[in-house]
């Protein structure tokens, strides 16, 4: 079936660092890959999307690019602010069986500290 | 709506008491997904409907779990007899029949039993 692997975390950085959480998958076909992010205490909010191989999906300065070859769908963000602080969720979803579903990574706590 | 409406935000019962929660999918979206999130981030998926057709039930606990899309009513998802491991949240989301389009999740309802 299919899954969604990325660290745990916590990643702790200062203000103004570099951000890479990494995301890997398998899935067969063709799936959609996004991040969703949760701030303390809210739901889950889209963040950003790609839909096929070499789609880079941008959004509040982070960025991620589908990479088929390496089944890839890393987050990345130049310099990081105290506000992005949440937990980030890389996911998938997938035509199975002629429907559709939601495979969610395990989650990434980053803690940017001023 | 333009977004996926989700009530009540927060819900405390005793055990063996009945829950019950409401979703109002993006207005044209057909496809609605109920998750579950647990201790430490883990997304576990519930159940799908097309409109109001149960689409995939795989993740259900059936004896105490049940939940409908009716016409032109909110979805609900209804717990009997709740237990102590039913508290989390559970997050409703919806989409366009088409499957790669994105999943938009509500704020998320957080259920607490005691």
């Amino acid at each position: 079936g299919d899954s969604v692997t990325q660290m745990e975390g916590p990643v702790t950085l200062s203000e103004e660092a570099f951000l890479t959480i990494n995301c890997t998958y398998t899935a067969t076909g063709y799936p959609s890959l996004f991040w969703y992010v949760q701030y303390p205490g809210e739901g889950l909010q889209l963040l950003l999307k790609a839909t096929k191989a070499d789609d880079k999906g941008s959004n509040k300065g982070f960025e991620a690019t589908y990479r088929k070859e390496t089944t890839s769908f890393h987050l990345e963000k130049g310099s990081v602010q105290v506000s992005d602080s949440a937990v980030y969720f890389c996911a998938l979803t997938h035509i199975a069986g002629g429907y559709q579903k939601v495979t969610f990574g395990i989650g990434t706590k980053l803690q940017v500290i001023p | 709506g333009e977004e996926v409406a989700q009530t009540p935000k927060h819900l405390v019962r005793g055990e063996g008491q009945k829950a019950k929660l409401y979703c109002a999918p993006i207005k044209g979206h057909s496809y609605v997904f109920w998750y579950q999130q647990v201790l430490k981030n883990e997304f576990k998926f519930l159940i799908s409907f097309q409109n109001e057709n149960v689409f995939d039930e795989t993740g259900m606990p059936k004896e105490r779990f049940s939940a409908k899309c009716l016409p032109n009513s909110p979805c609900s998802l209804e717990i009997q007899a709740t237990k102590l491991e039913d508290s989390a949240v559970y997050f409703c989301a919806s989409s366009l029949r088409d499957g790669r389009n994105t999943i938009y999740f509500g704020e998320g309802s957080w259920l607490t039993v005691v």
